[in-house]
């Protein structure tokens, strides 16, 4: 069956331009995740959605990110100003489980790799 | 969510057995081991999560040590296509408590 897609894969953007990357997740997954990877570390949390509701924005590095659910499916994570450590690949995952569940197992896409020149 | 502990690189022959240790000392008694592997230029993958009993699936089997201290996961018979940065991630299953916290993983390369 779909898995996660994202799109774009790559995105190239000089700095000072605002980007939107976007997510599809699994059909009917009620969690939706961001993270972001910088070249030779693991994913670190971004942010988190249950349906339409972003229920933890801890990991956003700054006011210039910005994500959002409207409609509890698809998901665009939004970076204004964008500067050269933005630089990294942006991974969506989604999860058929609420809080609470007994298995959080979280499905990823293959990311969109933005380059900030 | 505890800190987990991985050796950086290891190498494993194709067809043998990979055994791929974690350090999770400060583990509480609600936290799962849980094991991803992200393969290049793809996302995570999940493999396999357990609390205190060992766990096997099709992919790999997971055992946890009695004290829940450490655990290793088992890749019983390596291809070239198990090469990937693996990562062990203990989280609790509470409230809140979805977000995978990853480290630097383990790159596991299998050679011929």
């Amino acid at each position: 069956g779909a898995g996660v897609s994202q799109s774009p894969r790559y995105k190239v953007a000089k700095r000072g331009q605002d980007v939107a990357l976007r997510c599809d997740p699994i059909s009917g997954h009620v969690s939706l995740f961001w993270y972001q990877q910088a070249l030779g570390q693991g994913p670190e949390f971004l942010t988190y959605f249950q349906n339409e509701a972003q229920l933890d924005k801890s990991g956003l590095p700054s006011d210039r990110f910005f994500a959002e659910r409207p409609e509890g499916s698809v998901s665009t994570l939004k970076i204004q100003r964008t500067q050269q450590e933005d630089s990294a690949v942006y991974l969506c995952a989604s999860s058929p489980l609420q809080t609470g569940g007994s298995s959080y197992e979280q499905y990823f896409g293959p990311g969109t790799r933005l380059t900030v020149t | 969510d505890a800190k987990t502990t991985q050796p950086t690189s290891m190498d494993c022959a194709e067809g043998r057995a990979a055994n791929l240790p974690c350090n999770h000392s400060t583990i509480s008694g609600n936290e799962y081991v849980y094991w991803y592997r992200q393969i290049h230029s793809q996302g995570p993958q999940y493999i396999i999560h357990g609390l205190k009993n060992n766990e096997t699936n099709e992919m790999a089997s997971l055992i946890i040590t009695e004290d829940r201290k450490s655990s290793t996961l088992i890749l019983p018979h390596a291809t070239l296509r198990d090469t990937a940065v693996y990562y062990c991630i203990v989280r609790a299953l509470t409230g809140g408590g979805n977000k995978l916290t990853f480290g630097t993983g383990t790159q596991l390369k299998v050679e011929l």
